[in-house]
């Protein structure tokens, strides 16, 4: 079983503030990360696949870096529609592992 | 218009079964690797399942070996999800979801 650490658990920005969330494997799993938003009641969205590919329509502002066993998600300029919780999730290998979430509120 | 759309959650007593189906449409569902996801009340993300494209290679999360099992039906554009010896602790949002696309959820609620 491959065990993500996320961090931070919570996260408190302002409006335009760049945030940066942290994922660390147990094990190396090259670029077989993604980073979903969620938005309270809703399902996850998926936001980068292969560690730093922007899926389709994500706006710019988010990035993704990162291979190996770190990997970071990059909010340049946070907007109000970014106020939700991100996770990331390995696909290297079964079982596929989440890590367990941060929550981005508003300061 | 490209969605999942899962259905076949509710309340069950523990020990209970309960099966849920997830039906795709507006896109190619046979030449896609699905999962099955699921998410306790305040809690986070907990992959359950995995079935490839054809349904020949599946996966399951320790907490639902031998109790869950995952199926699909190509050319009904659906997935299933047969749940077993239900315990409290499956309570949860259940997601099927491809690599790309989520379905909106169905709840299912374990309780006596």
């Amino acid at each position: 079983v491959i065990w993500m650490t996320q961090s931070p658990s919570l996260l408190s920005a302002s409006t335009g503030d760049r945030v940066t969330i942290s994922c660390r494997m147990s094990q190396g799993i090259s670029s077989y990360l993604a980073w979903y938003q969620q938005k309270p009641g809703k399902a996850p969205e998926l936001l980068i696949y292969a560690a730093s590919t922007l899926q389709s329509g994500v706006p710019s502002r988010f990035s993704g870096s990162g291979s190996g066993t770190d990997f970071t998600l990059t909010i340049s300029c946070l907007q109000s529609e970014d106020f939700a919780t991100y996770y990331c999730q390995q696909y290297y290998s079964f079982p596929r592992t989440f890590g367990q979430g941060t929550k981005v509120e508003i300061k | 218009e490209v969605q999942l759309v899962e259905s076949g959650g509710g309340l069950v007593q523990p020990g209970g079964s309960l099966r849920l189906s997830c039906a795709a449409s507006g896109f190619t569902f046979s030449s896609y690797e699905m999962n099955w996801v699921r998410q306790a009340p305040g809690k986070g993300l907990e992959w359950v399942s995995y079935i490839s494209s054809s349904g020949s290679t599946i996966y399951y999360a320790d907490s639902v070996k031998g109790r869950f099992t995952i199926s699909r039906d190509n050319a009904k554009n659906s997935l299933y999800l047969q749940m077993n010896s239900l315990r409290a602790e499956d309570t949860a949002v259940y997601y099927c979801a491809s690599n790309v696309l989520w379905g909106q959820g169905t709840l299912v609620t374990v309780s006596s």
